[in-house]
């Protein structure tokens, strides 16, 4: 079982607004360790997405947004496009397992 | 502009050894502010984090594979290696290697994956 919990799928309209959580504990985003998100296509490698919990890399649209609170953090997109359509992933580090832990991944679907 | 590309076989035999190589170009293996790591994706699944390498031989492993997995590092040829022993098709995924800076924990860039089946 993944250490971060995600949903396993949302779905949005295009121009809609999206949000996908990612659930950690004490030992992980809760003790303050950064959140970073990955946007994976299929059949390719994931690539890094936001990293700091809320920092964008260079070429990534400003659509994609991300926060933390407490022992969650949240990926947000808004205006939604069909390219948009992929898995995401969030990634912490955990200091009891002394490893980085990754969720479970979230498809989104663009209706 | 940092590249990284997985190399090995695609199909090993249960109880044998899965042997994977990671070539770095556009960079140095031996820079200080990076490890070197791999990561592992089942068909259809999420993915796991396997274990780093620093360019000095220091790694840090996944505890669930610790006893069958070494990670190792060849500065002269600009690459780091994987060996999983005693694999069964549970070990069957697509292996990505990636860097990760020293100061923070993310992985960026990765190579582009390579599969691996472990089956007779």
């Amino acid at each position: 079982q993944p250490v971060l919990t995600q949903p396993p799928s949302v779905s949005g309209a295009p121009g809609q607004r999206v949000t996908i959580s990612c659930t950690g504990s004490s030992s992980n985003i809760g003790a303050g360790y950064e959140v970073h998100w990955y946007q994976q296509f299929p059949g390719k490698a994931p690539k890094l997405l936001i990293y700091g919990n809320n920092n964008r890399p260079s070429g990534v649209p400003d659509r994609f947004s991300g926060s933390k609170s407490g022992t969650s953090a949240s990926l947000a997109i808004t205006g939604l496009q069909a390219e948009d359509e992929a898995d995401y992933y969030c990634q912490s580090y955990d200091s009891s397992l002394t490893a980085s832990v990754f969720g479970g991944g979230t498809k989104l679907s663009v209706l | 502009q940092l590249q990284l590309q997985e190399s090995g076989p695609g199909l090993v035999k249960p109880s044998e050894t899965l042997s994977l190589t990671c070539t770095v170009s556009g960079g140095s293996i031996s820079d200080t502010y990076s490890y070197w790591g791999w990561i592992r994706q089942p068909p259809g699944k999420g993915l796991e984090w396997i274990g780093i390498i620093y360019y000095n031989g220091i790694t840090y492993y996944n505890s669930s594979l610790q006893s069958r997995l070494t990670i190792s590092v060849d500065t002269s040829k600009t690459e780091f290696s994987l060996r999983l022993s005693s694999v069964t098709a549970a070990d069957t995924a697509v292996y990505y290697c990636a860097r990760r800076p020293t100061t923070w924990d993310r992985y960026d860039p990765w190579g582009q994956g390579t599969l691996v089946a472990v089956s007779s």
